[in-house]
């Protein structure tokens, strides 16, 4: 099977960095994806690692260790607009995690 | 193309009622994928075309639930004798094969009353 863990929340204030870390279990690897959905919203790619290390997307990043079976996603000069909902997922047919709401404060 | 389209985007049922929701993907994308998603919840894979053919079910899809893909293009996605535990966000994605590639649509908020 596969399961994933994420923290459910995080806060931060605007223009800070903030690391939402991601453990997962899958019997099979085929790269761990991120998704960002607003409330109400769909959810949103933002980032896939297949290998190991950083991965750079504008303000966001995101890191696989496959030894370690853990990634986290990463992103720089936070804005208000982050908040959101961010999951990570695993497998071919993607298994999400429980997702972790970022609260982006003024 | 405007991306993934389903329809409706909410829908209130009676329970014991049957309904039917549709998701037209993006026209090359030849992977399209049902989720079920609940407040607060990741979304949870229900099913799994590829092109008309229905590839995977996840064992957590009762007999009341089927999907299908007639044509390999639009997809539609059945509930028979709704319950109140089916009332959820259900989400239709698509795909080209690649997961940079995997788009969903805005779902169709399910309430069973």
């Amino acid at each position: 099977g596969q399961s994933l863990e994420q923290p459910s929340e995080v806060t931060a204030v605007e223009g800070a960095i903030v690391q939402i870390n991601c453990t997962y279990q899958t019997s099979g690897f085929y790269g761990l994806s991120w998704y960002q959905q607003h409330d109400g919203g769909a959810p949103t790619f933002l980032s896939y690692n297949a290998l190991d290390g950083l991965e750079e997307t504008g303000r966001f990043s995101s890191f696989l260790s496959r030894s370690d079976s853990y990634g986290y996603l990463l992103l720089q000069e936070l804005q208000m607009k982050d908040s959101a909902s961010y999951f990570c997922a695993v497998g071919q047919n993607f298994v999400f995690g429980p997702g972790t709401r970022l609260s982006v404060l003024p | 193309d405007t991306g993934v389209s389903q329809d409706p985007r909410h829908k209130i049922t009676k329970r014991g009622q049957n309904v039917t929701f549709r998701c037209d993907p993006i026209s090359e994308h030849n992977r399209l994928y049902w989720y079920r998603q609940t407040l607060g919840q990741g979304p949870e894979f229900l099913t799994y075309f590829q092109n008309e053919a229905q590839l995977e079910k996840s064992r957590l899809l009762s007999d009341r639930f089927s999907a299908e893909r007639p044509k390999g293009s639009f997809s539609t996605l059945e509930i028979q004798r709704t319950e109140q535990g089916d009332s959820a966000m259900y989400l239709c994605a698509s795909s080209s094969g690649t997961p940079r590639g995997y788009t969903f649509g805005s779902g169709t908020r399910l309430t069973v009353v």
